[in-house]
């Protein structure tokens, strides 16, 4: 079945330092991606999306690359700062049918003082 | 502010009550979701509706049972549940079928 996966389950970064969290999916029909911050004891909020014909596009201090070759995600923060603090996760539309995102189990950013 | 507004975001309840949760969208989209989230698993899709009327069920036990009174309202209706049912409920919403799902802030539910 068509899956998503995040490649670390927890990354370290010093603040001020660049942080790069990597995401690979599964079916190379997806078109439309998005990443997701969740801070503790919230809900999944809405970081930058990507649409499959681009392959890098940029927020504030944001940074999404899309590499449809090797079916690779990766999400950019330049200066990580302490309250970029939480789990990330990707999301890819499922072209198999409407309404479905398939979603990666996250990747946990420290960033250290 | 999320724009998606869950109540109660915690509930803990007896494996013979019944309980619901409430969800409500200010962003005028035309499509409610109920996802579960649980340690170390991706986002679970339990039920889609689109203008009302359910468009996705994914093999959800029947103790669930969601309800969709309009397009900016969701509930899930919850009776004789079990410890494994312990999760965050997120409840979504978005703009058509490949609109970009926006969250809720989620409700915590303990199942005693």
């Amino acid at each position: 079945g068509e899956s998503v996966g995040l490649h670390l389950p927890t990354l370290s970064v010093q603040e001020g330092d660049n942080s790069i969290i990597n995401c690979a999916y599964s079916n190379s029909a997806s078109d439309y991606f998005i990443w997701y911050k969740q801070e503790s004891g919230k809900g999944p909020q809405f970081i930058i999306d990507i649409r499959s014909n681009m392959d890098k596009r940029q927020g504030q201090r944001v940074t999404v690359l899309l590499n449809k070759t090797v079916k690779h995600l990766s999400l950019q923060i330049a200066a990580t700062q302490p309250g970029d603090s939480a789990v990330y996760f990707c999301a890819a539309l499922a072209p198999s049918g409407t309404y479905k995102y398939i979603f990666g189990t996250g990747t946990r950013l420290k960033v250290l003082a | 502010e999320t724009g998606v507004t869950q109540t109660p975001r915690h509930l803990v309840m007896g494996m013979t009550n019944k309980k619901s949760l409430k969800c409500e969208q200010h962003l005028g989209h035309n499509a409610m979701y109920w996802y579960k989230q649980s340690a170390k698993k991706p986002l679970e899709l339990m039920f889609v509706y689109s203008l009302e009327e359910r468009v996705e069920n994914n093999s959800v036990p029947s103790r669930f049972s969601p309800e969709c009174p309009n397009s900016s309202h969701l509930f899930l209706h919850l009776h004789t549940l079990q410890p494994e049912d312990s999760a965050l409920y997120l409840c979504a919403s978005s703009q058509d079928s490949q609109g970009t799902i926006y969250f809720g802030e989620g409700s915590w539910l303990t199942v005693v």
